[in-house]
């Protein structure tokens, strides 16, 4: 989805580097995420954020960080690489909709390779 | 912690309905179901989402029987673009989380 940007789209880097993912969103939403996917497990969740002072850790927050630095600014951070952190990783948005159901709506992804 | 179960891969081809079922036996009285679609090198986009009976779009239909232990999501007439990985989830009507628990999905390839 365009309202839904990730940058780099591609990256490589080593052991042991910080590196930094990040994502924008033109859709208003209050609400972001980060996944990351790895070759047959599906999306496992990271970090999420309702508003710019919340952040929570998700199913697989260990060896990452994020920075919400805006309501449309949601950055990823490893703060030192590894190889098995290789893996394409999204960053999604939906809007608090008071107990209805909400719909994610997903970047284009970030393929990550740690050599 | 995927709640649902779905075949891991289906093959069909074009023009032929395809019929993608999950299970859900422990579904809970709050949550809905809620089909993703995912191409390669892409991201999940949303393609329907039901509670009980039938729900239809532009895109495809959800069949929920009574006892919610399972869905069918039904593609009519497939084309090679529909291709693609489809997620089943259980969406929490009432949650406040927000959060989606996505498992491997099934691999749908649609021959010519």
């Amino acid at each position: 989805d365009a309202d839904v940007t990730q940058t780099p789209r591609n990256r490589i880097t080593k052991t042991g580097k910080r590196i930094m993912l990040e994502c924008s969103q033109t859709k208003g939403h209050d609400r972001m995420y980060w996944y990351r996917q790895d070759p047959g497990l599906g999306l496992r969740l990271i970090y999420y954020s309702f508003d710019v002072k919340d952040i929570n850790k998700g199913e697989i927050s260990d060896g990452y960080s994020v920075s919400r630095q805006a309501q449309a600014k949601f950055s990823l951070s490893l703060e030192s690489a590894i190889p098995n952190q290789t893996a394409l990783y999204f960053c999604a948005t939906s809007r608090t909709s008071g107990g209805s159901q909400e719909t994610q709506y997903f970047g284009p992804g970030t393929r990550l390779l740690v050599l | 912690l995927a709640k649902t179960t779905q075949p891991i891969s289906m093959d069909s081809y074009e023009g032929q309905e395809v019929n993608i079922t999950c299970s859900h036996n422990n579904i809970a009285t709050n949550d809905y179901i809620t089909w993703y679609q995912q191409f390669p090198s892409q991201g999940p986009r949303f393609i329907i989402q039901g509670y009980k009976t039938k729900v239809t779009n532009e895109v495809a239909s959800l069949f929920i029987p009574a006892d919610r232990k399972s869905s069918t999501l039904s593609l009519p007439r497939v084309s090679l673009s529909d291709t693609a990985v489809y997620y089943c989830l259980e969406t929490d009507r009432g949650s406040t989380l927000g959060r989606l628990y996505f498992g491997r999905g099934t691999q749908l390839t649609v021959w010519p």
